[in-house]
């Protein structure tokens, strides 16, 4: 089946500092992907959808100038906590949907990365 | 504006059992309806992705069914092992390419 990798998969970082996210559909186009954060057993809350070539889509309450999202080709969307803070910490998960099925794709998910902001 | 429902929150099991995992969903109009597993610390496996003109998708011991009408889907699993212990979802596409996810049953099989 499809596959969405994550990289990296876990990152600690300095307070201030900002930390990149990779997501890349490695078999299927994606113009579309989405990011979500999880707390600790807890449901996936989405961030914001990255869309290929254009602005990424906000959710409500999310901060764009905090979560910066760049999504240059179809195959990679980019997720930079700038700045970051304790409070950043958490599980962050990409997803892209594999249209090749369209309108009905199937939803992949990446492996996650968990963010420890010191 | 869709909903999505998921009984048990939680449940604890011998191994060996077969059980029932149910979601339920206000709007019955869907594209489709995926079943996955997360394990802690991970992300999210697809398990099973039914199709709206099925009612029913098969992978091993995995069984899911869909009845738009009534507004329900369970995950069967049939001879449950440890190795089964995860959150499982269910989750379901919007209009706007959105997903919305149920809140997960948390299954723990006991050796």
């Amino acid at each position: 089946g499809a596959v969405v990798s994550q990289h990296p998969s876990w990152v600690i970082c300095k307070s201030g500092t900002s930390v990149k996210i990779e997501c890349r559909s490695l078999d299927f186009q994606a113009t579309t992907m989405f990011w979500y954060r999880q707390f600790p057993k807890q449901s996936l809350m989405l961030m914001a959808t990255s869309n290929e070539g254009s602005k990424a889509t906000y959710e409500q309450g999310v901060e764009k100038d905090k979560f910066l999202i760049n999504h240059a080709s179809l195959t990679l969307s980019t997720l930079t906590v700038t700045s970051a803070h304790p409070e950043d910490s958490s599980f962050y998960i990409c997803s892209a949907r594999d249209l090749r099925g369209a309108p009905t794709g199937e939803l992949f998910f990446g492996e996650g990365s968990r963010l420890t902001v010191l | 504006k869709q909903e999505v429902t998921q009984i048990p929150a939680a449940l604890s099991v011998p191994e060996g059992e077969n059980l029932v995992l149910n979601c339920s969903f206000t709007d019955s109009a869907i594209y489709n309806l995926q079943w996955f597993r997360q394990d802690p610390g991970k992300g999210l496996t697809s398990l099973l992705l039914i199709q709206s003109s099925q009612r029913e998708q098969t992978s091993g011991r995995l069984n899911a069914s869909l009845d738009k009408s009534s507004g329900r889907s369970t995950l069967y699993i049939a001879a449950s092992q440890p190795g089964d212990s995860a959150t499982y979802l269910c989750a379901i596409p919007t209009g706007g390419f959105k997903t919305i996810f149920g809140a997960g049953t948390r299954l723990f099989v006991k050796a």
